[in-house]
């Protein structure tokens, strides 16, 4: 079956660590996408990348870190920089297209601060 | 900016009980519009995708309409079942300069009692 995985579902991050979330796709989707979840809010755009070797900031961009080396996989990085990073992150990805938007989502990985 | 607010926050029904959650948004150059469903600590599910041209999708008993003019979407939900207990997210995209990415309302909490 075609999909979005994330590992890990769950991770704990300690003071000054950088940690690493796992997003990975077989749907062979061009655009791959980073929010984030906080309690009673709607989800947050981080980063995006809409080809091979190229991605954006979002809206909440300010520290955390992606790459996209490969079609398939698009990491994402929360650095020691973020301050607040507790949260349920969401990976999604989307067809070729103009206006591609996301419609598969992976289940996420939730982070939290030990 | 493109802000995207759902009402009501939280909805308790009876099952068999049909019932529409709302949805508006202050831009209305939009490209499209998605309702999605949430389950407890899981990712997003693609419910609807309707598309600015488009008035109205069906899904089995899901239906959702738009009307870009006024900057509405409804999703309508008939004979509710206690499976359909989760977050329903819309989320429009494009609209407020943000062409490239969707804008999330937070959500509406459904809850089907037996």
């Amino acid at each position: 079956d075609g999909g979005i995985t994330q590992s890990p579902k769950y991770l704990f991050r300690k003071e000054g660590q950088n940690v690493t979330l796992s997003c990975e796709q077989n749907l062979n989707h061009d655009a791959m996408y980073w929010y984030r979840q906080d309690p009673g809010q709607g989800l947050r755009l981080i980063y995006y990348s809409q080809i091979v070797n190229d991605f954006q900031k979002g809206d909440i961009a300010e520290g955390y870190s992606v790459s996209r080396e490969k079609k398939e996989s698009f990491p994402l990085t929360v650095t020691s920089a973020q301050k607040n990073p507790t949260a349920f992150y969401l990976c999604a990805s989307a067809s070729e297209g103009i206006r591609q938007q996301p419609q598969h989502f992976g289940d996420g990985t939730r982070l939290s601060i030990l | 900016k493109q802000e995207v607010t759902q009402i009501p926050a939280a909805l308790s029904v009876p099952e068999g009980e049909n019932l529409v959650l709302n949805c508006s948004f202050t831009d209305s150059a939009i490209y499209n519009l998605q309702w999605f469903r949430q389950d407890p600590g899981k990712g997003l599910t693609s419910l609807l995708l309707i598309q600015s041209s488009q008035r109205e999708q069906t899904s089995g008993r899901l239906n959702a309409s738009l009307d870009k003019s006024s900057g509405r979407s409804t999703l309508y939900i008939a004979a509710s079942q206690p499976g359909d207990s989760a977050t329903y997210l819309c989320a429009v995209g494009g609209g407020g300069g943000s062409n490239y990415k969707l804008t999330f309302g937070k959500g509406t909490l459904l809850t089907v009692n037996p």
